[in-house]
């Protein structure tokens, strides 16, 4: 079992849509959480932190349940903009795993 | 922009040669990682470093070797590329071991073996 798992892909949706990915983790040690975007062939980029409490910035929200061990980033109003790979990433106090990302596709 | 680049940014390879990667960074961050990027798999990690001469493997470690001789760089070697290690290659570096607020990625390095 892979220790960081994503709901697979691709999605493809419309402009406007909400969109919903969710990720789980083995490791209940783990420490910190995070969504990352990478757009094809550059470098993944922080995307936002996940916090027990969830938080939201703008169109993205995240959410952590730990006794679920799950992660979740909701994005509402999708723009073409959003177009990308998003990964899910758990720290495990300084070791960096990923998941193995999710495709979105939104379409005019 | 972060302080990170990796070299060379593209090679092409022949079978059982050796190959050095290098990852270089001006943050003086504690930790630093070299992934594999493939499709359908994410990213992989190979191995990671939380200090200089500390070193541990990751998921894909196997036929790989790596070594932090200074707090900047960090080396990834393929003894003898196979061409199952054509792939992209990222480095990221990061400040600590909690905040997501100090990680970044090099522009990666795309390797061919033929």
């Amino acid at each position: 079992r892979k220790e960081v798992e994503q709901d697979p892909g691709p999605f493809n949706v419309p402009e406007g849509a909400t969109v919903a990915f969710n990720c789980t983790y083995s490791n209940s040690a783990s420490q910190s959480f995070f969504w990352y975007r990478q757009d094809c062939r550059k470098e993944p980029k922080l995307l936002m932190s996940v916090y027990s409490s969830g938080n939201e910035d703008g169109r993205f929200t995240a959410q952590l349940n730990r006794a679920s061990q799950y992660i979740s980033l909701l994005i509402r109003d999708s723009k073409l903009s959003d177009s990308a790979t998003y990964l899910c990433v758990v720290n495990q106090g300084g070791k960096l795993i990923f998941g193995q990302g999710t495709e979105l596709s939104v379409k005019p | 922009d972060a302080g990170i680049t990796q070299s060379p940014r593209h090679k092409v390879t022949e079978t059982g040669t050796p190959v050095t990667l290098r990852c270089h960074q001006t943050e003086n961050h504690r930790y630093m990682y070299w992934y594999r990027q493939d499709p359908g798999h994410g990213l992989r990690l190979i191995h990671y470093s939380y200090g200089v001469k500390d070193t541990d493997k990751g998921e894909v470690s196997d036929g790989y070797s790596v070594s932090r001789s200074k707090t900047e760089d960090f080396l990834l070697t393929l003894e003898s590329a196979t061409s199952s290690q054509t792939s992209v290659y990222f480095c990221a570096i990061n400040g600590d071991s909690y905040s997501g607020n100090t990680i970044y990625f090099g522009e990666g390095s795309w390797l061919t073996v033929v």
